[in-house]
């Protein structure tokens, strides 16, 4: 499995955007970048995923080097409801299973 | 849609102590995964089913783990002769899962959180 590496934490403060940088140096060309988070004392969430272009959805914005050895997730406005821990994640197109790393702990500050 | 269900929640049992914990997938999604949550850590794969066929298993998943997933319905992981290692939170997640690409998100459920004392 392509690894990633992430900060082990990072903090912000209320209502300002947060970008979460995850590096994934190995990735293959097929592998899509997934983000899940987890929310203290709760099961991990989708959050964004994407192959090579930039995505938007309602949740957050996934950056993608135009080299793909690294991507930026971006939380526009953090509020203190997105303290959890994030998680970058490569998925190949043979098989789907998640594989998980340390990930982010991301702590916001009112 | 009610999401990916796991029962029990919580679960106290005595070192030696067989357990067994459930979990019932989006009902459309035919990929099924455990993982297991130690405090501080991110969740491990344990093993994942394509409908009712166990496709992988970790080698965290010793002779004393049997999971299930009989029908291709909902899946059971047992765990026998319990040990205080074992506790941790258990996940389950379902996908629906495609031959091609890896864009299908996986939905997992609360955990059951497992004490062995």
């Amino acid at each position: 499995d392509a690894k990633t590496t992430q900060p082990n934490s990072m903090e912000s403060n209320e209502e300002e955007p947060v970008h979460l940088p995850c590096n994934h140096s190995t990735i293959s060309g097929t592998d899509y970048i997934h983000w899940y988070r987890q929310l203290p004392s709760q099961g991990p969430e989708y959050v964004i995923h994407g192959l090579t272009s930039n995505v938007n959805n309602r949740m957050a914005s996934l950056a993608i080097a135009e080299d793909r050895k690294s991507s930026t997730l971006i939380l526009h406005r953090a509020t203190l409801r997105d303290a959890a821990v994030y998680y970058c994640i490569l998925r190949a197109t043979s098989y789907d299973k998640v594989i998980f790393g340390p990930g982010t702990s991301l702590s916001v500050i009112p | 849609d009610t999401g990916v269900s796991q029962d029990p929640r919580h679960k106290i049992t005595k070192r030696g102590q067989n357990v067994t914990f459930r979990c019932d997938p989006i009902s459309e999604h035919n990929r099924l995964y455990w993982y297991r949550q130690t405090l501080g850590q991110g969740p491990e794969f344990l093993t994942y089913f394509q409908n009712e066929a166990q496709l992988e298993k970790s080698r965290l998943l010793s002779d004393r783990f049997s999971a299930e997933r009989p029908k291709g319905s909902f899946s059971t992981l047992e765990i026998q002769r319990t040990e205080q290692g074992d506790s941790a939170m258990y996940l389950c997640a379902s996908s629906l899962g495609r031959r091609t690409g890896g864009g299908t998100e996986a939905f997992f459920g609360q955990g059951t959180r497992l004490t062995v004392v």
